[in-house]
C-alpha cells in the first residue's frame, strides 16, 4: 500500500465549477498535510497545507482534513483554466521525510 | 533571493557514465532532500538529509548516493547510470516544513 494514494484522474470541470480532490494517508501519526500544484514542466509549488482537523481556507481552495479517516481533500472554487495543473497531496511521514501521492491532473474547461 | 539552485537544467548521459547533480540553498535551511518524478509515479524521495552532516536513505536509494557539502549544498551522484534512472529530478530544503523546490534536472540514460 502507498503511503499516499491519491485520485488519480484526470479530473475535467467546466469554469466556474468546484474542483474536488481527494488523498487518504496510511500512517496514523502523520500530522502535517500539504497540497502542491505543479504546472507541466515546471516544479511543485506549495499551495496549502493543514494541520489539524476541520477546514481551513485560502482564496478559492479550501483544505479539509479528517485525522480519524486519514483523509485529506482539496477543493478549488469557482474553477479557472489557470488551475489547470497536477496537484500533489504530501504528508510527513515523521519530522523529515515528506511523502507524495501519484498526483491528480486537473483540467478546467472554458 | 535564488532560493534552491539545481544543475544542470538537462543532461544525456550514456549507460555507465557518471554525473552529479547539484543542489544549493540560500534559506540557511537545516533539511535538504532528492527526489525523482516519473510519469504516474508522484514524486519519490531518494535521499534526505536533515542537518548538515547527515545523510538518509528514502525509498528508492539504490544506484544513487548523496554528500551534504555544507549547510548550503547538497549533491547527488549517479556513479553508474542506467536507463532505469531516466527521470526528472528535483532537490528540496526546508526548515520543519513546508519543501521549496528547485527548478528540476530533466536527465536521459541512453
Amino acid at each position: 500500500q502507498k503511503e499516499v494514494e491519491q485520485n488519480s484522474g484526470p479530473l475535467s470541470v467546466p469554469e466556474g465549477a468546484i474542483a474536488s480532490l481527494n488523498c487518504t494517508y496510511s500512517d496514523r501519526g502523520s500530522q502535517s498535510f500539504f497540497w502542491y500544484r505543479q504546472y507541466s514542466g515546471k516544479s511543485p509549488e506549495l499551495i496549502m497545507f493543514i494541520y489539524s482537523n476541520g477546514d481551513k481556507e485560502d482564496g478559492r481552495f479550501t483544505a479539509q482534513l479528517n485525522k480519524a479517516s486519514q483523509y485529506v481533500s482539496l477543493l478549488i472554487r469557482d474553477s479557472q483554466p489557470s488551475d489547470s495543473a497536477t496537484y500533489l497531496c504530501a504528508a510527513y511521514l515523521n519530522d523529515y521525510k515528506l511523502s507524495f501521492g501519484a498526483g491528480t491532473t486537473v483540467t478546467v474547461r472554458a | 533571493n535564488a532560493g534552491v539552485t539545481q544543475t544542470p537544467k538537462f543532461q544525456v548521459l550514456k549507460t555507465g557514465q557518471s554525473m552529479t547533480l547539484q543542489c544549493a540553498q540560500d534559506m540557511n535551511h537545516n533539511s535538504m532532500y532528492w527526489y525523482r518524478q516519473d510519469p504516474g509515479m508522484g514524486l519519490r524521495l531518494i535521499y534526505y538529509s536533515a542537518s548538515e552532516g547527515t545523510t538518509d536513505k528514502g525509498e528508492v536509494p539504490n544506484g544513487y548516493n548523496v554528500s551534504r557539502l555544507n549547510k548550503r549544498e547538497f549533491s547527488l551522484r549517479l556513479e553508474s547510470a542506467a536507463p532505469s534512472q531516466t527521470s526528472v529530478y528535483f532537490c528540496a530544503s526546508s526548515e520543519i516544513s513546508p519543501l521549496h523546490f528547485g527548478n528540476g534536472t530533466r536527465l536521459t540514460v541512453t
